[in-house]
């Protein structure tokens, strides 16, 4: 694909519910990230992926949250248990020579 | 603490004239910096970026200074266009090894035709 994908692309869920976004970076893209934004807040970190590798994790939460990536291509991030301050929307990056390229997001709305 | 600052979360320019979006860092092991577009519904976009051992870099109606000694940078934008109206995102990185982007609050900017 010509960028980077996320799905879905909106997703509401009951409070409680576990729930899992996936992103497909642009391929070859050994670095991928995740951010979050809240309802008129910047861009949260939350993790980082250097190959299947997490080197900086620091920017999630809570326990409720986890990434993974396989296969050095496609991460999903789950977060359990969700909670009604988990509503923003989540993007994914991916980067090649200091630049990152991003996906459209997921907009989490937890009800 | 917010490592990287945009402290205007808007700005208003008259269509054609020069918009200027600031933004300050307080990490000295930031040597990386980049702007990026946000519209409504969208990913955040690329604009351009400079490395800490330039003080300038420039692409077509956009120029972003870097000011190291204040830990400052702006972005310029000349001719403004009304296609520019967006939110701007400063971000900077480093070279401690975890190549994160630590992003600004965003400064939200309207340009009017």
């Amino acid at each position: 694909g010509a960028g980077v994908s996320q799905s879905p692309s909106n997703k509401v869920t009951e409070k409680g519910k576990d729930v899992e976004l996936r992103c497909d970076p642009i391929s070859g893209h050994t670095a991928l990230y995740w951010y979050r934004q809240s309802l008129g807040q910047g861009l949260e970190f939350l993790i980082y992926f250097q190959g299947n590798s997490a080197p900086d994790k620091s920017g999630l939460p809570s326990d409720r949250f986890s990434a993974e990536r396989t296969g050095g291509s496609v991460s999903t991030l789950t977060i359990q248990r969700t909670q009604q301050e988990d509503s923003a929307v989540y993007l994914c990056a991916s980067s090649s020579q200091g630049r990152a390229f991003f996906g459209q997001g997921t907009r989490l709305t937890v009800v | 603490d917010q490592q990287v600052k945009q402290n205007s979360p808007s700005l208003s320019v008259q269509e054609g004239r020069i918009s200027i979006l600031n933004c300050d860092y307080t990490n000295s092991m930031f040597d990386y910096f980049l702007w990026y577009k946000k519209y409504p519904a969208e990913g955040p976009t690329f604009l351009i970026s400079i490395s800490s051992i330039k003080d300038k870099n420039e692409d077509g109606r956009f120029t972003v200074f870097l000011n190291k000694s204040a830990k400052h940078l702006s972005l310029h934008i000349v001719p403004s266009q009304p296609g520019d109206s967006a939110v701007y995102f400063c971000a900077a990185s480093g070279t401690s090894g975890t190549y994160k982007y630590i992003f600004g609050t965003g400064t939200r900017l309207k340009v009017l035709a």
